[in-house]
């Protein structure tokens, strides 16, 4: 079955610092992954996926993650933190029967 | 455009009560799936229905039940309310069967309808 785990349901970074939010993954087959971010009062919002193909994917306002096959991990990476990054932060995959599974989420706090 | 469109925003119940949740999808968006995300977990899914038809259902009790109608709007019923049954609840459109997990294909959510169970 697949499932997704994110490391560290909250994480703090001072505005400009590189954000780095942790997701590893399991799954039987070849895996579709996401990002989607969450901010207050708000619905979701798709950041990136992969597929296949390009393991290095660039999403919306900067963010990329990395397919790391061999670490089975989906990383999540922006080179600069701005304020307005402050939100919930949710990997997903997609299960054996087509549905979108979520990770627990990751709350991103931005300090000045 | 309108993007997903949900209501009420806000919904005060208490147990043993029913509620109806209601959602626009983006038009011409075929597919609607619901999800149920309790505070501090991700969104788990409940529905998926395509063509007024159901795709898929998630592993939640039969007091859960949905239907789409020919404009592609969507209702989500809840029986007898529980106090676990507290939660936001969202709702998606996608414009194939697939609901938003094909290549190239994008799910939009709505901001949600939350739901307190007394």
């Amino acid at each position: 079955a697949q499932s997704v785990t994110q490391l560290g349901s909250h994480v703090s970074v001072s505005e400009g610092a590189l954000v780095l939010l942790r997701c590893n993954y399991s799954s039987s087959v070849p895996p579709y992954l996401f990002w989607y971010v969450q901010y207050p009062n708000q619905g979701l919002q798709l950041l990136l996926k992969y597929t296949t193909g390009a393991t290095l994917v660039k999403g919306i306002n900067g963010f990329e993650a990395e397919f790391k096959k061999s670490e089975t991990s989906f990383h999540l990476t922006k080179p600069s933190a701005h304020m307005s990054d402050a939100a919930e932060y949710f990997c997903a995959v997609i299960s054996s029967a087509s549905k979108i599974i979520f990770g627990s989420g990751t709350r991103l706090s931005i300090r000045p | 455009d309108a993007g997903v469109t949900q209501s009420p925003t806000h919904l005060i119940k208490t147990r043993g009560q029913h509620v109806t949740l209601r959602c626009s999808p983006i038009s011409g968006h075929k597919s609607v799936s619901w999800y149920q995300q309790v505070l501090g977990q991700g969104p788990q899914f409940i529905f998926q229905y395509y063509e007024k038809e159901e795709r898929g259902r998630g592993n939640f009790p039969d007091r859960f039940s949905a239907r789409q109608f020919p404009n592609y709007s969507s209702e989500l019923n809840v029986n007898a309310l529980l106090l676990g049954d507290s939660a936001l609840y969202l709702c998606a459109s996608s414009l194939l069967r697939t609901g938003g997990q094909g290549v190239g294909e994008k799910l939009f959510f709505g901001s949600g309808t939350q739901l307190s169970v007394l």
